[in-house]
């Protein structure tokens, strides 16, 4: 079983601040790790994937982040938001390739960033 | 290519009531899903299937019946419709990762 948790429901940041979103997993498998971004009224559109290799991973719109196995961590960052960015953010684990789960994904309970002017 | 197309876009249904909310994909993708999100809870699986006729539970199923005839269409029907299957519904679809989702069906139970 795998589990997802986002440490902050709602982030508020101004414009041309670093953010930082967290996401911390648990599983007993090898994992996927997935960051995905809704806007209002929309789907889910993907950020950024971490499946194997480097565990600085870079995305659209800017964002980035790091895999740290050792802290089971997946934290989202970005050096300056835009007003843009205001959105709801997912982070999200799969089991990775060979597992019998393969492609189910279990959502965080999901961050709201919020940047003001 | 339209991706995953999901319709309707909107519903409100009285208790009892039953509908199919349709979705679609033209990736040509084995994998396809169904999640409902509720406010601060994030997704949380219905159905998924690995093929055409091949479905199975995700973490919560009840209430709610899926079938995959072909590749492309994966529709989710609910046959009694209560007012806790007020949600917004998302279908997706994934070949390798990741999953592509659609727009969402919000779909409200009075």
């Amino acid at each position: 079983a795998q589990s997802v948790t986002q440490l902050d429901s709602q982030v508020p940041v101004f414009e041309e601040a670093p953010v930082e979103l967290r996401c911390n997993y648990s599983s007993s498998v090898s994992v996927y790790l997935f960051w995905y971004v809704q806007y209002p009224n929309q789907g889910l559109q993907l950020l950024l994937k971490y499946l194997s290799g480097s565990t600085l991973v870079k995305g659209i719109n800017g964002f980035e982040a790091e895999f740290n196995k050792s802290q089971t961590s997946f934290h989202l960052r970005k050096p300056s938001v835009h007003i843009s960015d205001t959105a709801e953010y997912f982070c999200a684990v799969s089991p990775g390739a060979g597992g019998t789960s393969y492609g189910k994904l279990t959502f965080g309970q999901g961050t709201i960033l919020t940047v003001h002017p | 290519n339209a991706g995953v197309t999901q319709t309707p876009k909107f519903r409100i249904l009285k208790i009892g009531q039953s509908m199919t909310l349709q979705c679609t994909q033209d990736m040509n993708h084995n994998y396809m899903y169904w999640y409902r999100q509720d406010p601060g809870m994030g997704l949380k699986l219905i159905y998924y299937s690995v093929g055409a006729g091949i479905t199975d539970k995700g973490e919560v199923p009840n209430g709610y019946n899926v079938s995959r005839s072909t590749t492309e269409d994966f529709p989710l029907r609910l046959e009694l419709a209560a007012p806790s299957q007020t949600s917004v519904y998302f279908c997706a679809s994934s070949g390798n990762q990741p999953q592509h989702f659609g727009d969402g069906t919000r779909l409200s139970i009075l």
